[in-house]
């Protein structure tokens, strides 16, 4: 199984950034799949949640109506769309795949820095 | 939200000695599925977390087997047999019956 993030990067507050998870070495059609991010120095916290097929998406309080998660099973890629990016969305994003249960495998994990 | 408290937030270990992590869930972890879905994981310094139990008791592939989760209910516990220099780094125990999935605050290992 490999997850590997990329998109993050240093953006100004109210800014956008798309974050991607490519995956590869599992069937990926056939996972949920999760972010969670990590604050400087801070515990992990999931972000958001998608089905296999992308029709059912879960998404915490705290990016509900800035954050969209969707796939693209065809390239077998994750994404994470940002947007009103704020100084606590400052953190490491990590996806991660549901298997046996949840956050069975993760990827390396994309810096996003949101400061002006 | 299920507030998951871990204690002790730091345990200074010694090499081969055994160490203990406890969990606490504010909420009951039973799924009406039966399941019991409190897992526990590893992150090293500068790496990305791994999971080492799932469903209380069960270990990952290719996780020692000097690692063993127990508990039920709200009490859960992440035992380490005897512990050895790779261990090192923050365990968190994390819940996903109740939505949104929630983590501890980690417990962060170190050699004495």
């Amino acid at each position: 199984v490999q997850l590997v993030e990329s998109g993050g990067g240093l953006v100004q507050p109210g800014g956008s950034l798309r974050l991607s998870c490519a995956a590869s070495e599992f069937t990926f059609s056939s996972f949920w799949m999760n972010w969670v991010r990590q604050g400087p120095g801070k515990e992990l916290v999931w972000v958001a949640f998608i089905n296999t097929d992308g029709t059912t998406t879960t998404y915490a309080d705290s990016v509900r109506g800035r954050f969209t998660i969707t796939r693209d099973n065809a390239r077998k890629t994750l994404y994470l769309q940002m947007n009103s990016l704020r100084a606590e969305d400052t953190a490491v994003y990590y996806c991660s795949r549901d298997g046996d249960g949840h956050f069975d495998h993760w990827g390396q994990g994309t810096p996003v820095t949101v400061s002006s | 939200d299920v507030v998951m408290t871990q204690s002790p937030l730091s345990l200074p270990v010694t090499l081969g000695q055994p160490a203990s992590i406890s969990c606490w869930s504010s909420q009951s972890l039973v799924h009406s599925d039966g399941s019991t879905y409190l897992n526990w994981f590893h992150q090293r310094p500068g790496q990305s977390p791994r999971r080492l139990i799932f469903k209380v008791s069960n270990r990952d592939s290719g996780v020692p087997d000097r690692f063993s989760g127990s508990g039920s209910g709200t009490d859960f516990t992440l035992k380490i047999s005897r512990v050895e220099a790779e261990d090192v780094g923050i365990y968190y125990c994390m819940q996903g019956t109740h939505r949104p999935r929630t983590f501890g605050q980690g417990t962060k290992v170190e050699i004495k």
